[in-house]
């Protein structure tokens, strides 16, 4: 069946870039999603991109998608403590199901 | 986006009660999701909520433990019956955005039972 992966944790220097990596089995995934978790708060969704996207940048968020590996990262440039988080990795096919197929999760800290 | 009131926030709970958790959405939507987040893991989806039709139940999840109730396209509750120890988690709904452009979850309700 589909799955989504992550590596559990990454930390890293305020200041530096953050790297998080998701990979996935659907070869039909039509949207992919990061959502950030903060300890004792719901899901935010951070940023999207389609499947017919090789890029996206917003802000300091920037997202690469390697369909043919089925791929996904999030780049977070000039990480911040307040990025501190649980990243989830998500994705859906198109179609009047559009469960979200999610991974585990990663868990960035953020060291000054 | 959808703006989700999701109640309550918090409560802990004794062994074999009930817990039921609201749901309202400030637009009507057809469909609204319900998960699990058991610590220190990822999202599980219980059901899929519809409005005027019964929910769609994943997997490990039956509508005897999880009953949900879909009055209207705005609403939507979550009871979590008969509880134990194990259905320590938090949950949450969801509902998708405009043109599936991500989906938008309520705060979360994190259950503790005793």
């Amino acid at each position: 069946g589909e799955d989504v992966e992550q590596s559990l944790f990454l930390s890293v220097r305020e200041g530096d870039s953050s790297v998080i990596n998701c990979t996935y089995t659907d070869s039909s995934s039509t949207y992919l999603y990061w959502y950030k978790q903060e300890p004792g708060a719901g899901l935010q969704l951070l940023t999207y991109i389609f499947s017919n996207m090789d890029m996206k940048q917003d802000q300091r968020l920037t997202v690469l998608l390697n369909k043919k590996d089925k791929h996904l990262s999030l780049r977070i440039a000039d990480t911040q403590t307040g990025d501190s988080a649980i990243y989830f990795c998500a994705e859906t096919t198109a179609g009047n199901n559009r469960k979200l197929i999610w991974g585990l999760g990663t868990s960035l800290a953020v060291n000054p | 986006s959808a703006v989700i009131s999701q109640k309550p926030s918090r409560d802990i709970c004794q062994r074999g009660t009930s817990l039921t958790i609201q749901c309202q959405v400030d637009s009507q939507v057809t469909m609204m999701f319900w998960y699990r987040q058991q610590p220190g893991q990822s999202l599980t989806l219980i059901a899929t909520a519809n409005q005027g039709s019964e929910a769609t139940y994943e997997s490990g999840f039956v509508i005897d433990k999880f009953p949900i109730s879909r009055p209207n396209l705005t609403f939507s509750t979550l009871t979590v019956s008969n509880m134990s120890p194990e259905d320590s988690s938090i949950y949450l709904c969801s509902v998708p955005g405009q043109g599936n452009y991500g989906y938008t979850f309520g705060s979360g309700t994190r259950l503790t039972v005793v």
